[in-house]
């Protein structure tokens, strides 16, 4: 499976833009990029997903390097409740029913 | 709307005793399902995986099982537990077959081994 590297951790102020970013230099070109969420002592939370081109939904955009390598998830305005750890993964080509390979994610910390 | 259930919330074990954890899913028919491990400061770990009733996959070696009795029941077990064992057991869903899917993953269940 292709993987993916993130930052331990990152520090933000509330109300403020966050741009989480993930590199993925090996990936395929049938592979997508989740995002998803894990706050404190709960199961991970879907964000966002993409392939090519940029999304948006109503939790996040999700910015996605013309090459792929790389992607940004953007948070564009950071409330406390964003306080989570983040995980950038990479489904396998062509999808199906295998499970999600999760990094350690980077762990967003929110300053009032 | 869908909704997944796991239980118990939290459970302490000896050494040595026996592991049934549970898992439903309601509102949906014929789903993916998914166990996985998060040890304590570690990322999560796939366990199990079934894409139907009496199919189990599983992803890392260990003294754990799994089996899907009925078609939205996911049953994690073990016949002795070891002190590695203990974590925060997550059960997750997906929808069949799907090139892109979410998963959506239920409360979890505590678990430490004494």
């Amino acid at each position: 499976d292709a993987k993916t590297t993130q930052p331990n951790s990152m520090e933000s102020n509330e109300e403020e833009p966050v741009h989480l970013p993930c590199n993925h230099s090996t990936i395929s070109g049938t592979d997508y990029i989740h995002w998803y969420r894990q706050l404190p002592s709960q199961g991970p939370e879907y964000v966002i997903h993409g392939l090519t081109s940029n999304v948006n939904n109503r939790m996040a955009s999700l910015a996605i390097a013309e090459d792929r390598k790389s992607s940004t998830l953007i948070l564009h305005r950071a409330t406390l409740r964003d306080a989570a750890v983040y995980y950038c993964i990479l489904s396998k080509s062509g999808g199906g029913a295998d499970g999600l390979t999760f990094g350690k994610g980077t762990h967003l910390i929110i300053q009032p | 709307s869908q909704t997944i259930h796991q239980w118990p919330a939290t459970l302490v074990q000896p050494v040595g005793s026996p592991l049934s954890l549970e898992c439903t899913v309601e509102g949906t028919s014929n789903p993916n399902l998914y166990w996985y491990r998060q040890a304590a400061g570690r990322g999560l770990q796939l366990l199990f995986y079934s894409v139907g009733i009496g199919q189990i996959s599983s992803e890392v070696p260990q003294n754990l099982s799994a089996s899907r009795p009925q078609d939205r029941q996911f049953i994690l077990s073990s016949k002795k537990l070891l002190l590695s064992d203990s974590g925060f057991y997550l059960c997750a869903w997906s929808d069949l077959p799907g090139y892109v899917y979410e998963q959506y993953f239920g409360p979890g269940t505590r678990l430490t081994v004494t």
